[in-house]
């Protein structure tokens, strides 16, 4: 099993670009989660899917901030106009339903927005 | 709402000092709890679990007990090692079906010195 995938490890952007981060949940797996983490504010839990279905988007900081699920095999968090306060490191993780709880997170992008 | 609290980091111990970080929650029913580490540039990983009151999770010489009396889930070790310094982050799980959402604390860094 290859884990979940995020692509691109690294993103380097000037302010006012648009960002795609990509993501590949482990097969099988029903539930999905981005995640954004910074010194000042911790892992912050951006948006969850289950079944492709977006389920809890309050964590998204503002209207910048888009994702989907178009499938259950790829998800996409962008952000657009970008901003120097959006540099972080951006994890997703899946869940495979049935009560399990257990999350696997990908290894993150670190994005920089000059 | 539920919410997870831990102490504060970063934590200093020379190798081979006992560890203890506390983790305490607040949760309406009976959530599961965990502990996931991040070593560092890696996305979190699950160190170990417990899903009922009682029950100690243990891994890699990590064990924590789910305490539903004093709502706590403290994480130890006997002998730490220079390759357990990290980020510990305590979790519970969500009142939201079987989607997997967990509620993070926010994390504490372990040091470890040779």
């Amino acid at each position: 099993d290859a884990g979940v995938i995020q692509s691109p490890r690294h993103e380097v952007t000037e302010m006012g670009q648009e960002v795609t981060l990509r993501c590949k949940p482990i097969s099988g797996h029903n539930s999905l989660f981005w995640y954004r983490q910074t010194m000042m504010r911790g892992l912050e839990l951006l948006i969850y899917f289950n079944n492709n279905v977006p389920i809890d988007d309050s964590g998204m900081p503002e209207d910048r901030f888009s994702a989907k699920m178009p499938n259950a095999s790829f998800s996409t968090l962008k952000i657009q106009p970008s901003e120097p306060r959006d540099s972080a490191v951006y994890f997703c993780a899946s869940s495979p339903n049935g009560g399990k709880n257990i999350q696997y997170f990908g290894a993150g992008t670190r994005l920089s927005v000059l | 709402g539920d919410s997870v609290t831990q102490m504060e980091g970063p934590v200093t111990l020379s190798e081979e000092a006992f560890l203890t970080i506390n983790c305490t929650y607040t949760a309406t029913g009976y959530p599961s709890l965990f502990w996931y580490v991040q070593y560092p540039g890696e996305g979190l990983q699950l160190l170990l679990k417990a899903t009922k009151a009682d029950d100690k999770g243990s891994n890699k010489g990590f064990e924590a007990t789910y305490r539903k009396e004093t709502t706590s889930f403290h994480l130890e070790k006997g002998s730490v090692q220079v390759s357990d310094s990290a980020v510990y982050f305590c979790a519970l799980s969500g009142l939201s079906g079987n989607t997997g959402k967990l509620i993070f604390g926010q994390g504490t860094t372990l040091q470890v010195k040779p």
